[in-house]
C-alpha cells in the first residue's frame, strides 16, 4: 500500500525550531518530486516547498524561504523539512504529499502533523 | 504569482443535484489546473489532474473542463460522500497556489 507517514509536529515557542518527518512506503520514493503542504485552523492549502527526486532542484514559498529548508533521504525513503525561526503564523497541520512522476497534482497525502507556534 | 479565485464560496446542493464548481486563474494557467476534494478531518484528494484527467479511481460523476484562465469542476449527481470542500491548483508556475475553495454543504 502506497503511505506516507508524518512526524514531529509539536508546540514551539515564536523563534523556535522544528523537524518534521515523513515516511513513505509502497512505492520507489526516488522517482517522485515530493512536497510539503500546510493549512492553518479552519483555512485554506497553503504550499510550502517541493523538492526533485534525486534532490538537484528545490523550490520555496516566499513565506518560508530563509526558514524553511526541504530534504530528504533515499535510503531512508524519508523526506524532511527543518523549520527555523517559526512564527505564529506558522501554525497549521502540515502534510508530506507526492506529486506525480510528470509534476502534477499532489496523488497521495499523508494525515499530517500539527504544528503550534505559540508562547 | 498566479491568484486562484473560486466561486461561490458556498453551494447548497441536495443529493442527486448537479454541482457546478469555479476556478478562475488571474493570468493563463494553460491546462494545468488540478482539483482536489478534502472531507473534514482528512487530507485532501485528487480529483482531477490537468484539468480534465480524473484520478485513478475518481468515479465518473466528476468531470473537470476549461482552460486558460477558467475552469470547472462539475459533479454530475451528488452522492452523500460527495459533500465537502474543494480546492483548485495550479502548477504552471512557482510559487504553486490553491483557491480559496469552495464548500458543498
Amino acid at each position: 500500500e502506497v503511505q506516507l507517514l508524518e512526524s514531529g509536529g509539536n508546540l514551539v515557542q515564536p523563534g523556535g525550531s522544528l523537524r518534521l518527518s515523513c515516511a513513505a512506503s509502497g512505492f520507489t520514493f526516488s522517482n517522485y518530486p515530493m512536497s510539503w503542504v500546510r493549512q492553518a485552523p479552519g483555512k485554506g492549502l497553503d504550499w510550502v516547498s517541493t523538492i526533485s527526486g534525486n534532490d538537484d532542484r528545490v523550490f520555496y514559498a516566499d513565506s518560508v524561504k530563509g526558514r524553511f529548508t526541504i530534504s530528504r533521504d533515499n535510503s531512508k525513503n524519508t523526506l524532511y523539512v527543518e523549520m527555523n525561526s517559526l512564527r505564529a503564523d506558522d501554525t497549521a497541520v502540515y502534510y508530506c504529499a507526492r506529486r506525480t512522476i510528470s509534476w502534477g497534482g499532489f496523488d497521495i497525502w499523508g494525515q499530517g502533523t500539527m504544528v503550534t507556534v505559540s508562547s | 504569482e498566479i491568484v486562484l479565485t473560486q466561486s461561490p464560496a458556498t453551494l447548497s446542493l441536495s443529493p442527486g443535484d448537479r454541482a457546478t464548481l469555479s476556478c478562475r486563474a488571474s493570468q493563463s494557467v494553460g491546462s494545468h489546473l488540478i482539483w482536489y476534494q478534502q472531507k473534514l478531518g482528512q487530507a485532501p484528494r485528487l480529483l482531477i489532474d490537468d484539468a480534465s484527467n480524473r484520478a485513478t479511481g475518481i468515479p465518473d460523476r466528476f468531470s473537470g473542463s476549461g482552460s486558460g484562465t477558467d475552469f470547472t469542476l462539475t459533479i454530475s449527481s451528488l452522492e452523500p460522500e460527495d459533500f465537502a470542500v474543494y480546492y483548485c491548483q495550479q502548477r504552471t508556475s512557482w510559487p504553486l497556489t490553491f483557491g480559496g475553495g469552495t464548500k458543498v454543504e
